[in-house]
């Protein structure tokens, strides 16, 4: 059962800029998280953000939740060539897994 | 030291034999799950287990068989592998099902022929 729903598909960049993704699901939610996934690796955790805040800061990452719209955006300011990868939500489903969006790809050219 | 490892991280079998993917984490997390990864980069929960139980097997078929001998352990066997089972696996942990940051190993990439 797929969860959350990552907005846009693709994004191209250039370095310095800032990236903006969204990320819209379906059902209520504890918390929501996102994860980013270099090519050829595995998902790395980047921020977790829960029902009740609105907000959330890590570095260059900023998150926000809109619980009554359904949806999160995860803003990465000041974009590097390092940040090229595909960056996914996660919904938590019920307190049994993660459950997680299709992700958006980001190229960061510099 | 790798917090969850899996072996092996490519794979590349014929259709209709049994293939085993081996996962271990080092975190003392309680919760494992797999995934798979798609070509679309899609990725699909497939099992989900804490402290060694299963709870969660999403219309998975009965070729994939997960087995937890400890916390620490989850391993998945297949069987009669399909060319469509050709996709990247991934196994992670967490403290706790769903709620808190869930660290994954490095994936293997399952090739059928």
């Amino acid at each position: 059962s797929q969860q959350g729903e990552e907005d846009p598909q693709a994004l191209s960049i250039q370095e310095g800029e800032n990236a903006t993704m969204n990320c819209s699901y379906k059902t209520s939610i504890n918390n929501l998280q996102w994860y980013r996934q270099n090519s050829g690796r595995g998902l790395v955790h980047l921020i977790l953000i829960r029902s009740n805040e609105r907000e959330k800061h890590s570095g260059r990452l900023r998150v926000t939740l809109d619980t009554s719209k359904k949806s999160s955006s995860l803003l990465i300011t000041a974009s590097r060539a390092a940040d090229t990868a595909s960056y996914f939500c996660a919904t938590d489903q019920a307190g049994t897994a993660l459950i997680f969006g299709k992700g958006t790809t980001l190229s960061v050219s510099s | 030291d790798t917090a969850v490892s899996q072996t092996p991280k490519y794979l590349v079998t014929q259709m209709g034999n049994d293939k085993s993917i081996k996962c271990e984490q080092n975190l003392g997390h309680d919760t494992m799950y797999w995934y798979k990864q798609d070509s679309k980069k899609f990725l699909k929960i497939m099992f989900s287990y804490n402290n060694k139980e299963l709870i969660i097997n999403e219309t998975v078929p009965n070729r994939f068989s997960p087995k937890s001998p400890d916390k620490a352990h989850l391993n998945l066997h297949i069987n009669s592998l399909e060319l469509g089972d050709s996709a990247v696996y991934f196994c992670a942990s967490s403290h706790a099902p769903g709620a808190t940051e869930a660290f994954f190993g490095q994936g293997t990439r399952l090739t059928v022929v």
